[in-house]
């Protein structure tokens, strides 16, 4: 059963524009939720984070949003550039823990120029 | 500093083998962790460590092994390999404060891919 769910496997968007990415959860223990961007044949990298006690965090042209009632985050690229190309995965963690990370599947961003 | 470094980066086992996943991390940190990704799948705890000396079991544990004698290393060991660990393994590494550890970030190394035939 999944607790963090990424419903599109992959996204493609034209460059300068907005890209959308999604993701719901189930836990409702959950209280911190990140966004990691992967490249091939590299590990996750961390991009931006939020707590459940903001509904929003702003980072340059990344903004996460959760919605915290609805069990649902999303993550705003504004503008959407040809770099950021890659899978971006959904994770979340339960407070109190030791920082086991629950990950989505990811969804594979394409920007095109 | 390097960050997290996974040796080696690709390897092919047959079934039955053994072998021991390299991990280590230069940032001083409290918490390390291992993952693996299965194609098309996202990432699952395997083992983690919140110092030396400590370990515990992730979500998927099985067929594996883990030690922690230093801060710096975090080994992984298959001892007998089986075509179902057939996986990319990820090493992670967090500072891990006594405050609120679970929202630390964490650095990932690049990845050991594994083929068990």
């Amino acid at each position: 059963d999944q607790q963090v769910k990424q419903n599109s496997p992959s996204l493609s968007v034209q460059e300068g524009r907005i890209s959308i990415l999604n993701c719901d959860y189930t836990n409702s223990m959950f209280d911190y939720f990140l966004w990691y961007k992967k490249y091939p044949a590299e590990g996750p990298t961390f991009l931006i984070s939020i707590s459940s006690i903001k509904d929003k965090n702003e980072d340059g042209r990344f903004t996460v949003f959760l919605n915290k009632s609805a069990k649902h985050l999303s993550l705003h690229i504004v503008p959407s550039q040809p770099g950021d190309s890659a899978v971006y995965f959904c994770a979340a963690s339960v407070e109190g823990s030791q920082g086991n990370l629950i990950f989505g599947k990811g969804t594979k961003l394409s920007v095109k120029p | 500093n390097a960050g997290v470094t996974q040796t080696p980066k690709f390897r092919i086992l047959k079934i039955g083998q053994s072998m021991t996943l390299q991990c280590t991390q230069d940032m001083n940190h409290n918490y390390m962790y291992w993952y693996r990704q299965d194609p098309g799948m996202g990432l699952k705890l395997i083992y983690y460590s919140v110092g030396a000396g400590i370990t515990d079991k992730g979500e998927v544990p099985n067929g594996y092994n883990v030690s922690r004698s230093t801060t710096e290393d975090f080994p992984l060991r298959l001892e007998l390999a089986a075509p179902s660990q057939t996986s990319v393994y990820f090493c992670a590494s967090s500072y891990g404060s006594r405050n609120r550890p679970n929202q630390e970030t964490q650095y990932f190394g690049p990845g050991t891919r594994l083929l068990v035939l």
